[in-house]
């Protein structure tokens, strides 16, 4: 079956990182999403890696590793805004969405 | 502005009655998407359709059916509400079938059938 395995809960400090795993077993790989969602709100696109390396984009980075089926989220000077569940999605071989239960990060001053 | 609407936001239906959740994209998408978010897991998706005319079923179709009578709009039915419906139902859209684009979701519908 396929499988998306991410933390159910982090807790972090405000201003400082935090790095959220996803790891996945699914049939086929075109490409890893990360979403974030905060409370009662719809998902919001973050990031998009179809290849092995590190993505930035300003206090977000994504990094992705295709050999070990493994994908982590990187957030750094973080902010209270930044509390929000996070999905993790793969693109499996049918070109569809597979997505994991997602991970509630909870930031504290 | 653009996006997706979604209506209703919520709703209280009784068991056995039937309901449309509405979802409308003014982006000219062509593939759009009907997904339910239950807590704990993750979202899963009822039905697609890569572009006007066409739809398919996805991972829990049971209990659902879908039109897409045109490139806007892509109307969610319950034929028939069971408790085990009760959800959060999110539409999404991405200009192509190929999700490489990413997706759009509407703001949700918060559905409770007692």
């Amino acid at each position: 079956g396929q499988n998306i395995d991410q933390p159910t809960e982090m807790t972090a400090t405000e201003g400082a990182i935090v790095q959220i795993n996803c790891t996945y077993q699914t049939s086929g790989f075109n490409g890893l999403f990360w979403y974030q969602q905060h409370a009662g709100e719809a998902p919001t696109f973050l990031s998009y890696n179809v290849l092995d390396g590190l993505e930035e984009k300003g206090r977000f980075s994504s990094f992705l590793s295709r050999s070990k089926g493994y994908s982590y989220l990187l957030l750094k000077e973080l902010q209270m805004k930044d509390s929000a569940s996070y999905l993790c999605a793969v693109v499996d071989s049918n070109y569809q969405l597979i997505w994991g239960a997602g991970t509630k990060l909870i930031i504290k001053p | 502005t653009a996006g997706i609407t979604q209506a209703p936001t919520s709703q209280i239906l009784a068991a056995g009655r039937s309901m449309t959740l509405r979802c409308t994209q003014d982006m000219r998408h062509n593939a759009m998407y009907w997904y339910r978010q239950d807590l704990g897991l993750g979202l899963r998706l009822i039905h697609y359709s890569n572009t006007a005319g066409t739809t398919g079923k996805g991972e829990v179709p049971d209990g659902y059916s879908v039109s897409r009578a045109n490139t806007d709009d892509f109307p969610l039915t319950l034929a028939s509400a069971v408790p085990s419906q009760t959800s959060v139902y999110f539409c999404a859209s991405s200009p192509q079938s190929v999700p490489a684009y990413g997706y759009t979701f509407g703001s949700g519908t918060r559905l409770t059938v007692v």
